[in-house]
């Protein structure tokens, strides 16, 4: 079936690190992909998504690439900052029509200033 | 323009009760979804809500049960309430048929004692 796979946190950086989630997925067809952030206390917030292969989907200063060849869609951010503490969820739905999002466990993000 | 709103905030119930929880969704929005976010893990969906039917629904039993009302607003019951159900719980809403677009509330915990 579908599903997402993502690293496992709590993954802490120091501020202005570069910072990498993997995330890899298993889907039929040609799923969308997203990643979601979730701040403490919060609900979801969509971070950005991509809907077909090679798209690249960015906002706030992440990029993710949809890789359909190693089925991957990894969060990258050149520089974090503290406010970038979160939980951070890469997810999908089998297309743009369908009804749920399927969810990775979630990776914990803690930045130190 | 008021997002995805839930209520109440927080809950406390006891094994064996019943529990309603509320859904107003994102203004022009017609279609309310439920998620299941246990302690440290992905959301998981529990079923969708369109034109007051259930269009789609999850892996979860019979005592997950919902309801759509004309003005799009929707209720999430749980009946006969177990310790495993104790959890934070979203609403997400979106047109039918866009995923892509589903924006969440801020959740409600329910802790079952």
């Amino acid at each position: 079936g579908n599903s997402v796979t993502q690293m496992e946190g709590p993954v802490t950086l120091s501020e202005e690190a570069f910072l990498t989630i993997n995330c890899t997925y298993t889907a039929t067809g040609y799923p969308s992909l997203f990643w979601y952030v979730q701040y403490p206390g919060e609900g979801l917030q969509l971070l950005l998504k991509a809907t077909k292969a090679d798209d690249k989907g960015s906002n706030k200063g992440f990029e993710a690439t949809y890789r359909k060849e190693t089925t991957s869609f990894h969060l990258e951010k050149g520089s974090v900052q503290v406010s970038d503490s979160a939980v951070y969820f890469c997810a999908l739905s089998r297309s743009s029509s369908a009804s749920k999002i399927i969810f990775g466990s979630g990776t914990r993000l803690s930045i130190r200033p | 323009d008021a997002g995805v709103t839930q209520s109440p905030t927080h809950l406390i119930k006891t094994r064996g009760q019943q529990v309603t929880l509320r859904c107003s969704p994102k203004s022009g929005h017609d279609t309310v979804s439920w998620y299941q976010q246990a302690l440290g893990q992905g959301p998981q969906f529990i079923f969708q809500y369109y034109e007051e039917e259930e269009r789609q629904r999850g892996n979860f039993p019979d005592r997950f049960s919902g309801h759509q009302f004309p003005n799009y607003s929707s209720e999430l019951n749980v009946n006969a309430l177990l310790l495993g159900d104790s959890a934070l719980y979203l609403c997400a809403s979106s047109l039918l048929g866009q995923a892509n677009e589903q924006y969440f509330g801020p959740g409600t915990r329910l802790t079952v004692t």
